[in-house]
């Protein structure tokens, strides 16, 4: 149980593209899913939890208007990046976690590596 | 500001031997820790949950709590090869915190050699 799926696992795209990542969970429901980003050899940074029904919450420093996350169902969350540039290369990894109780754990997709040309 | 810390490695460990990792949280309300594992290129996969102090197995691995010492650390017996990844700590804000979010450590390298 708590597979998280991640489509697509690898995006190659020319720089002013926007590109959309798509997080499902697939045999639960999450009202709270995660999106995280990873540079190479770097740890984990999270971006923004996603929330059902409601506006995401960005953490400190990561651009609303460029990394748009729409949480429309209880299984699937999207992270679109717009207009992409060069830097924002990197591996995007989506997490999402059973509901219930406060103690559950993440449970991450494949995650999505992005390069941008 | 809640911190999680672990020590970056790498840990060099031989075949067959125990690897112990450890890892220090500064929330002292904590509820909930994660030992996560992270091979190169790939995203981080669950290995261990411990919710209250002292030792819990599966397998190859147990997990160790000392909420006092605000410490929590993980134990690989029988070290092998494919045990080479990063591993990351994770820690989960007590009850009522809101968002569930996960406060992850940097990671530690493991290498195992054969």
């Amino acid at each position: 149980g708590a597979v998280v799926s991640q489509h697509p696992s690898w995006v190659i795209c020319k720089s002013g593209t926007s590109v959309k990542i798509e997080c499902r969970s697939l045999d639960f429901q999450a009202t709270t899913m995660f999106w995280y980003r990873q540079f190479p050899k770097q740890s984990l940074m999270l971006m923004a939890t996603s929330n059902e029904g409601s506006k995401a919450t960005y953490e400190q420093g990561v651009e609303k208007d460029k990394f748009l996350i729409n949480h429309a169902s209880l299984t699937l969350s999207t992270l679109t990046v717009t207009s992409a540039h060069p830097e924002d290369s990197s591996f995007y990894i989506c997490s999402a976690r059973l509901e219930g109780r406060n103690n559950q754990p993440q449970h991450f997709g494949d995650g999505t590596r992005l390069s941008i040309l | 500001q809640k911190e999680v810390e672990q020590n970056s490695g790498p840990l060099s460990v031989p075949e067959g031997a125990i690897a112990s990792l450890n890892c220090t949280y500064s929330d002292r309300v904590s509820q909930s820790f994660f030992w996560y594992r992270q091979y190169s290129g790939k995203s981080p996969e669950l290995i261990m949950s411990i919710y209250s102090n002292g030792d819990k197995e599966d397998g190859r691995f147990t997990a160790q709590l000392n909420k006092a010492s605000q410490y929590v650390s993980l134990l690989i017996r029988d070290s092998q090869p494919s045990d080479s990844a990063t591993y990351l700590c994770a820690v989960n804000p007590p009850s009522g915190a809101g968002s569930y979010q996960l406060t992850f450590g940097k990671g530690t390298k493991l290498s195992v050699i054969p």
